[in-house]
């Protein structure tokens, strides 16, 4: 399977400013990429599909202004959380499928102060 | 809209027991993979095992298995011989055909393996 890196692993930030979070497929051109949230105790939420070179699909109730999803090239989309809210503190994994499955990255512990 | 449930929240086992984690499913697809997935306190999602709905052999990777019935829609994880290793989250996963398609999980089973 593809190994996938997500940076950072954790990041605390004020309210009101942005944070961006990296994944990049290591030894596999993605050409999808997927984001997903987890609350505590709870199962993952995709919030979005990101797709090579054209927009993201946003899942329903997924605000796209606040979640920004650029993916430029096949190994690298990242995910921009925007005017940052305390509500917006979670978990954030990103996820690329390959043939035999889906790869996860480490996964994001973003919490706004 | 697939979903998937997993009616066991929490589930306790002795080491080297064996223990089976319930998983269902609706769909109206033909074509599809189910996963299942595991993830320690680390948070790092782990690919335990897969099934492609077109195989009616039962996949196996080393002490799991599944018990997939597809007209039940049904797609049950068994762990043989558990170890304290094994305590995690097990989330149940749908995926339709094609690496683009997206996973649908359901609320997860935590797993507690114990001496």
């Amino acid at each position: 399977g593809a190994v996938v890196s997500q940076h950072p692993s954790r990041v605390i930030c004020k309210s009101g400013t942005s944070v961006k979070i990296e994944c990049r497929s290591l030894d596999f051109q993605a050409t999808t990429m997927f984001w997903y949230r987890q609350f505590p105790k709870q199962s993952l939420m995709l919030m979005a599909t990101s797709n090579e070179g054209s927009k993201a699909t946003y899942e329903q109730g997924v605000e796209k202004d606040k979640f920004l999803i650029n993916h430029a090239s096949l190994t690298l989309s990242t995910l921009t959380v925007t005017s940052a809210h305390p509500e917006d503190s979670s978990f954030y994994i990103c996820s690329v499928g390959t043939d035999y499955g889906y790869t996860f990255g480490s996964g994001t512990r973003l919490t706004v102060v | 809209a697939q979903t998937v449930t997993q009616s066991q929240p929490e589930m306790s086992v002795q080491e080297a027991e064996t223990v089976t984690l319930s998983c269902t499913y609706d769909t109206s697809e033909n074509n599809y993979y189910l996963f299942w997935y595991k993830q320690p306190p680390s948070r790092q999602m782990i690919l335990v095992i897969r099934q492609e709905a077109y195989k009616q052999q039962n996949a196996t990777e080393n002490r799991f298995s599944v018990n997939f019935q597809k007209a039940a829609k049904s797609f049950s994880l068994k762990i043989s011989d558990s170890q304290l290793g094994d305590t995690a989250m097990y989330f149940c996963a749908f995926g339709s055909a094609g690496t683009a398609s997206k996973l649908t999980f359901g609320t997860g089973t935590r797993l507690q393996v114990t001496l």
